[in-house]
Order: structure tokens, then sequence, then C-alpha cells
């Protein structure tokens, strides 16, 4: 298996545009968390899903932010409007457990809003 | 919800001593402690986990320690090498959460 694959993984974006990250998880992985990473905030997880529903999004900073999982192998984190404090490297992880078992990551997609 | 915190923010050793990270977390009732490895511009990988049932656990050059008394766990690497350079982060398992520490950066010098 080739691993948790984000794209993309660099995205440069003025204030105010819409930002879609992507994310397709490991087959066989029933869940699928979305991170993000800051200096001063470190990981924070945003929203997970368990079998494509999303479980707990209380993460999710505002409105403006939203994620979605069509189906198993696909799911996106979209940014709209975007602003230079969502600036951060975003990354998916999947696993076959809640949080008690190994999270992969992907190698994160890396937003910098101007 | 869980709060877990990380010290030191960064280490430096010399290559073939150790490193220890420590951890603390505040939920009691948190029942697993990974311990995930970052490279520059990769994402954290899993490197050793423990839970709450087990005091220590060993895999080669790594060890982690858990006292839920305390309620604080650390990370041993022995004999350190140059690919030990990275940022590690703790996380504790509680509240139907994974919380992460923000991470220390260990760099070994050779």
């Amino acid at each position: 298996d080739a691993g948790v694959i984000q794209s993309p993984r660099h995205e440069v974006t003025e204030m105010g545009q819409e930002v879609t990250l992507r994310c397709k998880p490991i087959s066989g992985h029933d869940y699928l968390f979305w991170y993000r990473q800051t200096m001063m905030r470190g990981l924070e997880l945003l929203i997970y899903f368990n079998n494509n529903v999303p479980i707990d999004d209380s993460g999710m900073p505002e409105d403006r932010f939203s994620a979605k999982m069509p189906n198993a192998s696909f799911s996106t984190l979209k940014i709209q409007p975007s602003e230079p404090r969502d600036s951060a490297v975003y990354f998916c992880a999947s696993s076959f457990r809640s949080g008690t078992g190994e999270l992969f990551f992907g190698e994160g997609s890396r937003l910098t809003v101007l | 919800g869980e709060n877990v915190e990380q010290h030191p923010s960064t280490l430096s050793v010399q290559e073939g001593d150790s490193a220890v990270i420590k951890c603390t977390y505040s939920d009691s009732a948190s029942n697993y402690f990974p311990w995930y490895k970052q490279e520059l511009g990769k994402g954290p990988q899993l490197i050793i986990d423990i839970r709450s049932n087990v005091g220590e656990k060993k895999d080669q050059r790594i060890a982690v320690t858990l006292n839920k008394t305390a309620k604080h766990f650390s990370l041993h690497i022995t004999e350190t090498q140059p690919e030990d350079s990275a940022v590690y982060f703790c996380a504790a398992f509680g509240n139907n959460r994974l919380a992460f520490g923000k991470g220390n950066q260990v760099v070994v010098i050779p």
C-alpha cells in the first residue's frame, strides 16, 4: 500500500480564496483524521470520521472550515474563505481504531495564506 | 479534555549518549500512550506505545515508562545516532480523544 496520500503538498493562496485539501486513506482503515500543525499550538485534531461518518468535529475552528468523506477512499478539508491565520501544515491520518491504535499520517499539506 | 505537556522543548545530545523526554497528562482515565517521531517534511510516525496496564515497554534502543500515579510517561533513547534527530511527540488517549503534546526537538550531535 502507498500509505496515506495527501494533495497538494504545498498551497499558496491569497486571503479570501477557497482552499481544498485532499486525502486518500489506507485501504481498509475505518477511521480518518484531519490534524492541523502549527508551532504555537502543535498538533490539533480538527475532525475525525468513522466509516465515512463525521464523529467529532469539535476541533474545527469555525464555520469557514468544512470536511467531507463521500466514500471510504477519499476525504476533503475545505477552508472558505481562507485567512492568514489558517497558514499551517494540515495532516490527514487513517487508522483501524479510533485512537488506541497506530495512526498512519500522510506527508501533509503546507498551506500559506497571504 | 486531556492536556498533555512535554519537557524539555529542545534536547541536544552527543551521539552515543541517552536522551530522555518526559510528558505529563491530566486525565487519570487515559489508557493509551503512543510516541511519534516526525522527520523534517514528513508526517509523524509511531515508534512505540504503551497501555495503562503496563509500566514499561522496550523495543531495541527505545523504551517507554509509565507512572499512572504521577500521571507521567517518558521516552528513553539509548545509544543515540544521527538518524534519531527529529521531533518527538507524546500523546495520551482519554475521553475518546488522542491529545498530542507540542513536541520535542532532539538533536544528536555527531
